[in-house]
Order: C-alpha cells, then structure tokens, then sequence
C-alpha cells in the first residue's frame, strides 16, 4: 500500500526566503512521487514529478524536489519565495504499474509568503 | 486547446436528494477520473472512465456512480446525498489510461444541508 504524510499544514516564510515543504512516503515497490499546486478556487496543477530517472527534480517556478531513498522522503524546495507563491501543496504518491487516477495525495501544506 | 472544465461552479443540495455534476475533458483526453476534496483534505480517487466504461474506482459506496459521453465528456451522480458529501468535487483528464499527467478541473463546491 502507499500513502504520504505533509508535516506541517501550514508553513509561512517571508518573501524571498527559501521555501521548504516536507513529503514522506510508504510504498511496497519504488513508488512514482508528484507535487501538485492547488491556488484558491482552481483545481490542482502538476509542479514536478519523479518517475525512477534522475533523484533531483526540477518543475516550473523554480520549485525542485529530490528523491531521498534512504529516508522515503520527497520533500520541495524554492530559493527563494514570491508572493504568488502562496497556495495549497499537495505531495502523491502512486505505484508504476497503476493508473495514473490511482494517486494517493496527502493533506496538503498551506504556504503563506509575509511580505 | 481548451482545458478540463466543470460545471456548476458551486451547489447546494439538502440531505436525502440527488446530484449531477458535469466534466469536459481537455481536447484530445480520453480518460476521465473524478476525486472528492474534502475540507483540509487531499482529494480521493472516486472512479476513472475509459472510453465510456467504468475503469478503475476507489472506496467509494455505489451510490456514485458515474458516465463518459462519446465525447469524452463525463458526469458523477450522486444519490441519496449525505452531510459527509460535503466537498469539493475534481475532474481530471488524461490521454490514456497510463498517461502519469493528469490535467485537472477548477471543481464543483457542493454543500450539503
């Protein structure tokens, strides 16, 4: 079975920090990992994933995950925060050989950016 | 190339009735996969359908139940509606069955009183 936990439900930074929000995961077989973006009243936006190649992943706005075996972990990170960055994070996790509906998200992080 | 779309926005039924929401797949998808939100929540893999069948379907009662139009278009029904349904419902869309992206909906609020 799969399943992540996001500690933390609400992490705030100030603008131009840096920005580090934290996935572990459990999976029977080398799971496939996502992050997904989810902005007030739109649905959830693909930031990044892993898929077995390259441990270090880089998505779009500059966020970048890296895939940490050894302590089943997966966790993201910005340089440095912008105002627009203020939104829902959600990590996934699903198996290989699944569907790709097949997802199992955790309970998200709320990130706030103070100014 | 339009994206996932849904409709309505927002809706409100009272306990014990029945609702329809509706999903256009992005132009080209052939999958269509349904996940209910709850508050403070990830959303839950409610059923995906490929190709007007049912392909797949989470830990969800048969009281969901669902459809995929020739178009690919799809709609989730629910009956007998519960306090517990209370949630935002998503959409998402991909091109096959094994496609890792999926391209996801702005949602349906439904709130149940």
């Amino acid at each position: 079975a799969q399943s992540v936990t996001q500690l933390g439900s609400h992490v705030s930074v100030s603008e131009g920090a840096l920005v580090l929000l934290r996935c572990n995961y459990s999976s029977s077989v080398p799971p496939y990992l996502f992050w997904y973006v989810q902005y007030p009243n739109q649905g959830l936006q693909l930031l990044l994933k892993y898929t077995s190649a390259a441990t270090l992943v880089k998505g779009i706005n500059g966020f970048e995950a890296e895939f940490k075996k050894s302590e089943t972990s997966f966790h993201l990170t910005k340089p440095s925060a912008h105002m627009s960055d203020a939104a829902e994070y959600f990590c996934a996790v699903r198996r290989p050989d699944s569907s790709a509906s097949k997802i199992i998200f955790g309970s998200g992080t709320r990130l706030s950016i103070r100014p | 190339e339009t994206g996932v779309t849904q409709s309505p926005t927002h809706l409100i039924k009272t306990r014990g009735q029945q609702v329809t929401l509706r999903c256009s797949s992005q132009s080209g998808h052939n999958t269509v996969s349904w996940y209910q939100q709850a508050l403070g929540q990830g959303p839950q893999f409610i059923f995906q359908y490929y190709r007007e069948e049912e392909n797949g379907r989470g830990n969800f009662p048969p009281r969901f139940s669902g459809l995929q139009f020739p178009n690919y278009s799809s709609e989730l029904n629910v009956n007998a509606l519960e306090l517990d349904d209370s949630a935002l419902y998503l959409c998402a869309s991909s091109l096959r069955t094994g496609e890792e992206t999926q391209y996801f909906g702005p949602g349906t609020r439904l709130l149940v009183l």
